[in-house]
């Protein structure tokens, strides 16, 4: 079975903090994708990354950038963490080479910026 | 982005019911998938069901079902003989990788 762990489940942190988020997949997933989990606005991509030192914005990226090192792990970094980026932030990956590939996911960071 | 609308934030069934949670989707693929995921309460999001556009046939896993309308750019869910452990948050997604704000599944025993 695909694994992908986050590192954290919860994370208190203080307004103005930077702030990092790691996300690793054991399965040699090429695409990998941070979401924001908000209720009523359902999961809201970040950014994603196809492979090894890509990245793509997705719909929210303002307030967030992404490191991309390893196949493995996928950073996502709250550059000047603010309250407004109080959320879930699911991590997840995708092998690619196919429309039927489903995602997998972690189990999820819920993030509190005070 | 290429949006997904979920139209009911919750939905209620009695255990052994059916019920339908609807999805409409938006693409600009010509071949693609559809997903339904689930997440239960405090648990990782799981993949349900997929279906590929190409195919007449609605896709089946068990007790879940597709009902595709291609043209409309309709996806729904049907599950069949609900149980306790279906009582989760669904959320479809599209070929994009965009998802849908959800549906709150309650089973009433």
């Amino acid at each position: 079975d695909v694994k992908v762990t986050q590192s954290s489940r919860y994370l208190v942190k203080r307004t103005g903090e930077k702030v990092f988020l790691e996300c690793v997949q054991d399965m040699d997933h090429e695409n990998m994708f941070w979401y924001r989990q908000d209720p009523g606005l359902g999961l809201r991509l970040i950014y994603f990354s196809y492979d090894v030192k890509m990245k793509e914005k997705g719909d929210i990226p303002e307030g967030y950038s992404v490191s991309r090192e390893k196949k493995e792990r996928f950073s996502l970094i709250l550059e000047s963490a603010s309250t407004n980026q109080t959320s879930m932030y699911l991590c997840a990956s995708r092998k690619t080479g196919g429309y039927w590939q489903p995602q997998h996911f972690g189990d999820g960071t819920r993030l509190s910026i005070l | 982005a290429q949006t997904v609308t979920q139209s009911q934030p919750e939905m209620s069934v009695q255990e052994a019911e059916t019920v339908t949670l609807s999805c409409t989707y938006d693409t600009s693929e010509s071949d693609y998938y559809l997903f339904w995921y689930k997440q239960p309460p405090s648990r990782q999001m799981i993949l349900v069901i997929r279906q590929e556009a190409y195919k007449q046939q609605n896709a089946t896993e068990n007790r879940f079902s597709v009902n595709f309308q291609k043209a409309a750019k309709s996806f729904s869910l049907k599950i069949s003989d609900s149980q306790l452990g279906d009582a989760a948050m669904y959320f479809c997604a599209n070929p994009d990788m965009r998802f849908g704000a959800g549906t709150r599944l309650t089973v009433k025993p």
